[in-house]
């Protein structure tokens, strides 16, 4: 499997509190993504990056902002918690054409 | 911005039955489009992809999945259903030169004894 790695894994936190999730990955890959994964709506995406310092919106990106200040980590960072940010974050790294690996998913409940 | 739809969120098939997931797609551009499995508790993995060339893709795990532009289809199937494909199947589009992967909904599929 590639090297992708998200931390924390669980996390339970209040409304109103930054939360930061990590990424990690040794693969070298280019492109990185957050997605938001809900019942019904399947994997959405929130920000993906093609580059170091270099990011965009996705679908659904209001509450949520992302840096990439090197190749291997994309962090993802909710600035004021809600509690419908409530949900499984996935992020995937990519090389261009080729497949996304996947993290194994970050399960965060904001109370 | 590409997008995709899934049709029927849940598909339920008897061991050995054929397997069809269905997938529509909608993209301004030659897309790059996708299949992944979800087991419980995991993250996405590949099962086939599709970015240029044969329009029949094969996949693992005994899955294939055909690309047809006038249709703008990439429907999953597999000859007969074994009960460990009982999982959540995703497909995806990708603007090849955007790299923003779409996901659909999903489709949870079940098999029964």
């Amino acid at each position: 499997d590639a090297g992708i790695t998200q931390s924390p894994r669980h996390k339970v936190t209040e409304t109103g509190t930054p939360v930061t999730l990590r990424c990690h990955q040794t693969e070298n890959h280019r492109y990185m993504y957050w997605y938001r994964q809900d019942p019904g709506h399947g994997l959405r995406l929130i920000h993906y990056s093609y580059g170091v310092k270099d990011t965009d919106k996705g679908e659904v990106s209001d509450g949520y902002s992302v840096s990439r200040s090197k190749t291997e980590d994309f962090l993802l960072t909710l600035e004021s918690a809600t509690s419908s940010q409530t949900s499984v974050y996935f992020c995937a790294s990519q090389e261009q054409g080729y497949e996304a690996f996947f993290g194994q998913g970050t399960r965060l409940t904001v109370v | 911005a590409q997008s995709v739809t899934q049709l029927g969120s849940h598909v339920s098939v008897s061991e050995g039955a054929l397997v069809l997931l269905r997938c529509n797609y909608s993209s301004s551009v030659p897309p790059y489009l996708f299949w992944y499995v979800q087991y419980p508790n995991q993250g996405l993995q590949l099962l086939l992809k599709y970015t240029t060339g044969a329009t029949l893709v094969k996949g693992i795990n005994g899955f294939e999945a055909e690309f047809k532009k006038s249709e703008t289809s990439f429907h999953l199937t597999k000859p007969s259903a074994h009960m460990s494909d009982a999982a959540e199947y995703f497909c995806a589009v990708s603007d090849p030169q955007a790299n923003d992967m779409r996901f659909g909904a999903g489709t949870r599929l079940t098999v029964k004894p």
